[in-house]
């Protein structure tokens, strides 16, 4: 089955105490991508990759790292993590065309909480 | 820098009821892809619908449709004899088909459904 995996989906953890947030495709896609959900915002981009070693910033980097040394997987790395950090993190995963409205699959959410 | 506005918090319908969903959205180019996603309480991602800005018919989905106004940079979703299940909060996306892969959110709208 085609699909996005994110690995923990609920985390609750203390400032200062660096994690890791796994995401994990099967579908071979170039492009992969971090979103996380506030209320009222709703989801904005952190990081995205459109190859294996490509990565860029998003919208709202402050406070995150990335890497893609392989295809299929895309983690977030929260070095220091703060309170203000406290979401609902998506990773996302698409094939690299630019013809036709190429689908994003999201995976299903880690809802991270930094007391 | 584009930008998706969604004007409405919350929405209710009565079941079997038809209920619009607003969206707007601004930018300077003129190829893009707009969406539409439902996140029921699992908080997956689900796409409801798309439409290609080139594409002057509006797209379907069964029950879902949408009324795309390029001129005037709107793009509403119609959910047609509304089921329980289609309470979910509702984001509209945008995303080009020149420059970016990122995916730009609006802040969402919760629809509840009435039995």
């Amino acid at each position: 089955e085609a699909q996005v995996t994110q690995n923990p989906r609920y985390l609750i953890t203390v400032t200062g105490k660096k994690l890791t947030v796994t995401c994990s495709q099967n579908m071979n896609h170039e492009y992969m991508s971090w979103y996380r959900q506030d209320p009222g915002l709703g989801l904005r981009q952190i990081y995205y990759s459109m190859n294996v070693e490509v990565t860029d910033k998003g919208d709202v980097p402050e406070g995150y790292k990335v890497s893609r040394k392989e295809k299929r997987n895309f983690p977030l790395i929260l070095e220091s993590p703060s309170p203000n950090q406290t979401s609902l993190y998506f990773c996302a995963s698409s094939p690299l065309i630019w013809t036709g409205a190429g689908e994003q699959y999201f995976g299903p959410g880690t809802r991270l909480t930094v007391t | 820098a584009q930008t998706v506005t969604q004007s409405q918090p919350e929405m209710s319908v009565q079941e079997a009821e038809t209920v619009t969903l607003s969206c707007t959205y601004d930018t300077s180019e003129s190829d893009y892809y707009l969406f539409w996603y439902k996140q029921p309480p699992s908080r997956q991602m689900i796409l409801v619908i798309r439409q290609e800005a080139y594409k002057q018919q509006n797209a379907t989905e069964n029950r879902f449709s949408v009324n795309f106004q390029k001129a005037a940079k709107s793009f509403s979703l119609k959910i047609s004899d509304s089921q329980l299940g289609d309470a979910a909060m509702y984001f509209c996306a945008y995303r080009s088909a020149i420059s970016s892969y990122k995916l730009i959110f609006g802040s969402g709208t919760r629809l509840l459904v009435r039995p």
